[in-house]
């Protein structure tokens, strides 16, 4: 029962536009949520996080969106470098419970 | 900065045999995790400990065990190793529990045949 959701297993964007990466959950007791980056051969990196209470976080080229009602988040990336070439991940929590649900990752290829 | 090491890098084990991954943070964290990841499946958490001393269960425990004798290591061990536990394994911790940022080591490849 996967309970965080990436369909989209990878995606290709040129460099210079808007890379947008989608994640759905189904837990309605989820309130906090973050995206990590991954390279290869590393650990995963804290990219961004965002609260329930908000519907938008920004930092930098970077921008996550929460819509709660259709329990959607997304990262967008403006402009896409070929630096974000990478495997992205969300992930969710909820209130009081140790356990961060990761989803299964999207690879993100932008083409020079 | 070393942050987070793991160790071994990888390794190849035979099923039935005993290993135990090792992972040491130097950022005085409380709370520390480990995770396998595995293709098509995201990062899963296998044990989890809030503070030195204390350990939990997470969503794939079985076949796994960890202890937390101090803040700044925690060992995971796989007692008889089965070809399902191939996987890299990534330990994280972070500053009080799973409500702050989880900082990453680089993982251990692990392949069991």
């Amino acid at each position: 029962d996967q309970q965080v959701k990436q369909n989209s297993p990878s995606l290709s964007v040129q460099e210079g536009r808007i890379s947008i990466l989608n994640c759905d959950y189904t837990n309605s007791m989820f309130d906090y949520f973050l995206w990590y980056k991954k390279y290869p051969a590393e650990g995963p990196t804290f990219l961004i996080s965002i609260s329930s209470i908000k519907d938008k976080n920004e930092d930098g080229r970077f921008t996550v969106f929460l819509n709660k009602s259709a329990k959607h988040l997304s990262l967008h990336i403006v402009p896409s470098q070929p630096g974000d070439s990478a495997v992205y991940f969300c992930a969710a929590r909820s209130f009081g419970n140790e356990k961060l649900t990761f989803g299964t990752g999207t690879r993100l290829t932008i083409i020079p | 900065t070393a942050g987070i090491t793991q160790a071994p890098t990888s390794q190849i084990l035979a099923a039935g045999r005993s290993m135990t991954l090792r992972c040491t943070q130097d950022m005085r964290h409380n709370a520390m995790y480990w995770y396998r990841q595995d293709l098509g499946l995201g990062l899963r958490l296998i044990h989890y400990s809030n503070t030195a001393g204390t350990t939990g269960k997470g969503e794939v425990p079985d076949g796994y065990s960890v202890s937390r004798a101090n803040t700044d290591d925690f060992p995971l061990t796989l007692a008889s190793a089965v070809p399902s536990q191939t996987s890299v394994y990534f330990c994280a911790s972070s500053e009080r529990t799973v409500t702050d940022t989880q900082y990453f080591g680089p993982g251990t490849r692990l392949t069991v045949l």
